[in-house]
């Protein structure tokens, strides 16, 4: 099935830094969705990107939908410790609104 | 967005066992989904949770193993089968109000061991 690869796999940064994460795909989607897991938690909707070269932002946190549509990136500004956790990019695939997901990348904020 | 509810939040359960994980929703949704999370990994889907009517299950997994219940549009269940330590995983129920690829919203889930 579709795989998606997640860049990094984890992180460590700096409180204030800003973080930039992205995921890649061989096949074609016509939406990018981003979502963050904290600890003992189901994932949160982040971002939903529905067209190629969308950019779109929800405070911090921008995302684009890349131009091929094989590809989005997440990038998160000033960085704060409540950032901390999974970051998931899915996809549709097939009928129905399924959801394949991404391999996840994991960031910590060190004070 | 949905308020959607799992219970247990937690188990620990016996190798051969069945358990059934619930999942409840404060509004009506058209479409209902189970995942399984396996230790440090993404989020793998088990099936579509379809109104009175079978679910559809993905590749690798069978009804015998994961039953699945939809009685109406607010209320599901999935029933871990004769477990195995393999089987030690989250379980996640999430939701979409419409089938035309709108994004899903998750329940916080279900941490099942299995000793």
């Amino acid at each position: 099935g579709q795989q998606l690869n997640q860049s990094p796999q984890s992180m460590f940064i700096q409180e204030g830094e800003d973080v930039s994460m992205n995921c890649t795909s061989s096949s074609i989607f016509n939406t990018w969705l981003w979502y963050k897991q904290d600890p003992g938690e189901g994932p949160v909707l982040l971002i939903a990107l529905y067209k190629a070269g969308e950019l779109t932002s929800n405070g911090r946190l921008t995302a684009q939908f890349g131009i091929t549509r094989k590809d989005s990136f997440l990038n998160i500004s000033a960085s704060i410790p409540s950032d901390v956790g999974i970051y998931f990019c899915a996809v549709h695939t097939g009928t129905a609104s399924k959801l394949t997901f991404g391999t996840g990348t994991r960031l910590q904020v060190t004070l | 967005s949905a308020v959607i509810s799992q219970k247990p939040s937690r188990d620990i359960c016996q190798r051969g066992t069945s358990l059934t994980i619930q999942c409840q929703v404060d509004s009506q949704v058209t479409m209902m989904f189970w995942y399984r999370q396996q230790p440090g990994q993404s989020l793998t889907l088990i099936a579509t949770a379809n109104q009175g009517s079978e679910a559809t299950y993905e590749s690798g997994f069978v009804i015998d193993k994961f039953p699945i219940s939809r009685p109406n549009l607010t209320f599901s269940t999935l029933t871990v089968s004769n477990m195995s330590p393999e089987d030690s995983s989250i379980y996640l129920c999430s939701v979409a109000v419409s089938s035309s690829n709108q994004p899903q919203h998750f329940g916080d889930g279900t941490r099942l061991s299995i000793l």
